[in-house]
């Protein structure tokens, strides 16, 4: 069964110290990946996508990805209060069209 | 520019009970989807449809029925609700291409008693 790992958390930081999200997936074929962060009753939004391996940047945020140990990060700079969400993995679902396979979620804080 | 459109957003239903909820999507895309999330669960995609014309099962399709009316709006129905379809149901869309993202509409919160 293809799955998707998190650490539900919650993943306490103070504000301005770095974030670190983890997600492990066992799909082998998995090409496509993505982090989407999810405020409490609202939607997920998608944050960043990564296809290769290495990292990739988008200002505060970094993401992360290794395909030969099957795993995919999100660091998050200088985090803010704003930043407090649940932060959901996605891996592509091989052969899927498109489909995406979801982990349960990440719960980060940030304090004050 | 109003994305994904989903309809309605609160609903409560008794066990039994049937329902259709809608999905519209004004950015061209392709591909539109349906999941449900639940605590501790994640998201589990329902149904999906790929293209217009064409639906396929997800992970968890026992219980309801999809419709892909045209290239906008894909509905998703509850024939006979029953207390574990209580939950938020989200659809999405993407263009298709390559790896593409999906967009998400605002969520249905569906309890049924």
């Amino acid at each position: 069964q293809k799955e998707v790992e998190q650490n539900s958390g919650p993943l306490s930081v103070p504000e301005g110290a770095i974030a670190s999200l983890n997600c492990t997936y066992s799909d082998r074929g998995s090409q496509s990946f993505f982090w989407y962060r999810q405020y409490s009753g609202k939607s997920p939004e998608l944050i960043m996508f990564i296809y290769s391996n290495g990292d990739k940047e988008d200002g505060r945020f970094t993401a992360q990805l290794n395909k030969a140990s099957q795993y995919v990060s999100l660091l998050i700079r200088d985090s803010q209060p704003s930043d407090s969400a649940t932060y959901l993995c996605a891996v592509g679902v091989t052969g899927g069209g498109n489909k995406l396979t979801f982990g349960t979620g990440t719960q980060l804080k940030v304090e004050l | 520019n109003a994305g994904v459109t989903q309809t309605p957003k609160f609903q409560v239903l008794k066990t039994g009970q049937s329902m259709t909820l809608q999905c519209a999507q004004d950015m061209n895309h392709n591909s539109m989807y349906w999941y449900r999330q639940d605590p501790g669960m994640g998201l589990r995609l329902i149904y999906y449809s790929a293209s217009e014309g064409t639906t396929d099962k997800g992970e968890v399709p026992n219980g309801y029925n999809v419709s892909r009316l045209n290239k906008r709006e894909f509905s998703l129905r509850l024939e006979s609700a029953a207390p574990s379809q209580t939950s938020v149901y989200f659809c999405a869309s993407t263009d298709g291409q390559g790896e593409s993202p999906l967009h998400f509409g605002n969520g249905t919160r569906l309890t049924v008693t």
